[in-house]
């Protein structure tokens, strides 16, 4: 299984700023994915991240809001922009590893203030 | 794009007792059927999955069943235990294309001592 390592894992942003989540993988692995989960809901899939393009983000999710990075095969960026209340949530790095199983971060719980 | 329909939303089981939950999809082309299992604080932790090519599957106490025909599947819990009280969530996907995964609404399961 892979390792997936997040960064925070916990933060307070005042609101109109912008953090960035990092998520480190111990092994190369070709898809990364980022989702959101808001306070006792399911998990949305906000874009996936493959090494060398641009991210393909999902409906309702913008590149302005959300702008990806994914430098290499062990490595991504998630920053949420010009933060609101609204933006208060877990989001969670995830890889395809090991064929078909797809493995989570401890993910990083943001609140906006 | 893919529709997923999970029930219950809550279960409440006595200890020793079974529990179901259903996942009910749309996109005729998924192929990778996993539950996760996610406690209160924690990432999502892949508990079971099943390929279209498989009708069953059991993993001691845990079992998934699979009807591809009414594109449903299914979570089985025997001899519940109160470590089993979690949220549930279904995750249906497509190997090829998108790979991303899908999550139900979730199944809070709770078991009563």
């Amino acid at each position: 299984s892979a390792v997936i390592s997040q960064k925070p894992s916990r933060d307070i942003c005042q609101r109109g700023t912008s953090l960035t989540i990092q998520c480190q993988v111990d092994s190369q692995v070709t898809m990364m994915f980022w989702y959101r989960q808001q306070p006792g809901q399911s998990l949305t899939l906000i874009a996936t991240a493959n090494q060398g393009s641009e991210a393909t983000y999902e409906s309702g999710f913008v590149i302005d809001k959300f702008p990806i990075s994914r430098p290499n095969l062990t490595f991504s960026t998630l920053t949420v922009s010009n933060m609101s209340p609204e933006d208060s949530s877990i989001y969670l790095c995830s890889v395809e590893s090991d064929g078909n199983t797809i493995y989570f971060g401890e993910g990083s719980w943001l609140t906006v203030v | 794009g893919e529709n997923v329909e999970q029930h219950p939303s809550t279960l409440s089981v006595q200890e020793g007792d079974s529990a179901v939950i259903k996942c009910t999809y749309s996109d005729s082309a998924s192929n990778y059927f996993p539950w996760y299992k996610q406690e209160l604080g924690k990432r999502p932790q892949l508990i079971i999955d099943i390929r279209s090519n498989v009708g069953e599957k059991k993993d001691q106490r845990i079992a998934v069943t699979l009807n591809k025909t009414a594109k449903h599947f299914s979570l089985h819990i025997t001899e519940t235990q109160p470590e089993d009280s979690a949220v549930y969530f279904c995750a249906p996907r497509e190997d090829t294309g998108r790979r991303a995964l899908t999550f139900g609404s979730g199944t809070r399961l709770q078991v009563q001592p």
